[in-house]
């Protein structure tokens, strides 16, 4: 099935853990993005790519690394989870040309204890 | 800083009825203005979207009307169907390079049966 797969759909994280959450699309998609959601903040980017081995940060980035080696990947590493960084988190793709609009994953609902 | 407003932040409608959800901008270099459509516990789903060049699209029950203008744009949602309620996101964006889509901070549309 075409779209964007981000896994795992849940976890819970104790402070000072490190993981990563993953993302893959199929669709050949340029860009690709990481937003976190949180209840009355909207959606807020936090790091994303416009190709392969090219990656810059969005509005909210701290305590987030990510990479792109190849165009279908792009994952996003908690270095050492803070109950701060509860929240769910979206992966999103789309074609450089505006007018496609973006993919999103079904989200990763992470939870820092 | 790019700008976008979206009201109502809530809306009860009737089945049957009209829900009309609006959109303010600032930038005037947007040329992509989508309507997301998310679910609880999904993501964010391209719904609509309209390019500048018209006023108006139809798309079954759901319409987008442009107002270059004034820099808004709105969903109407025609016969709503409790099936339709969720929140709804406008994102305008660009055709310049990268756009961090810049989310309104979403409509809760609850339809009632």
């Amino acid at each position: 099935n075409a779209g964007v797969t981000q896994t795992p759909k849940f976890q819970v994280l104790k402070t000072g853990q490190s993981m990563t959450l993953q993302c893959a699309q199929d669709m050949n998609h340029e860009y690709m993005s990481w937003y976190r959601q949180d209840p009355g903040m909207g959606l807020r980017l936090i790091h994303y790519s416009v190709g392969a081995g090219i990656t810059d940060q969005g509005e909210v980035p701290n305590g987030y690394n990510v990479s792109r080696s190849t165009t279908e990947d792009f994952p996003l590493r908690l270095l050492s989870a803070a109950p701060s960084q509860t929240s769910v988190y979206f992966c999103a793709s789309s074609y450089r040309d505006s007018g496609y609009g973006y993919t999103f994953g079904s989200g990763t609902r992470l939870t820092v204890v | 800083q790019q700008q976008v407003k979206q009201s109502p932040q809530s809306l009860i409608v009737q089945k049957g009825g009209i829900s009309i959800i609006n959109c303010a901008y600032e930038n005037t270099a947007f040329d992509y203005f989508p309507w997301y459509q998310q679910f609880p516990g999904k993501g964010p789903a391209l719904l609509i979207a309209i390019r500048p060049d018209v006023s108006e699209k139809k798309e079954g029950r759901f319409t987008i009307s442009f107002n270059k203008s004034a820099k808004q744009f709105s969903l109407h949602i025609m016969d709503s169907q409790p099936g339709d309620s969720a929140t709804y996101f406008c994102a305008p964006t660009g055709n310049t390079g990268f756009q961090k889509l810049v989310f309104g901070t979403g409509t809760r549309l609850l339809v009632s049966p």
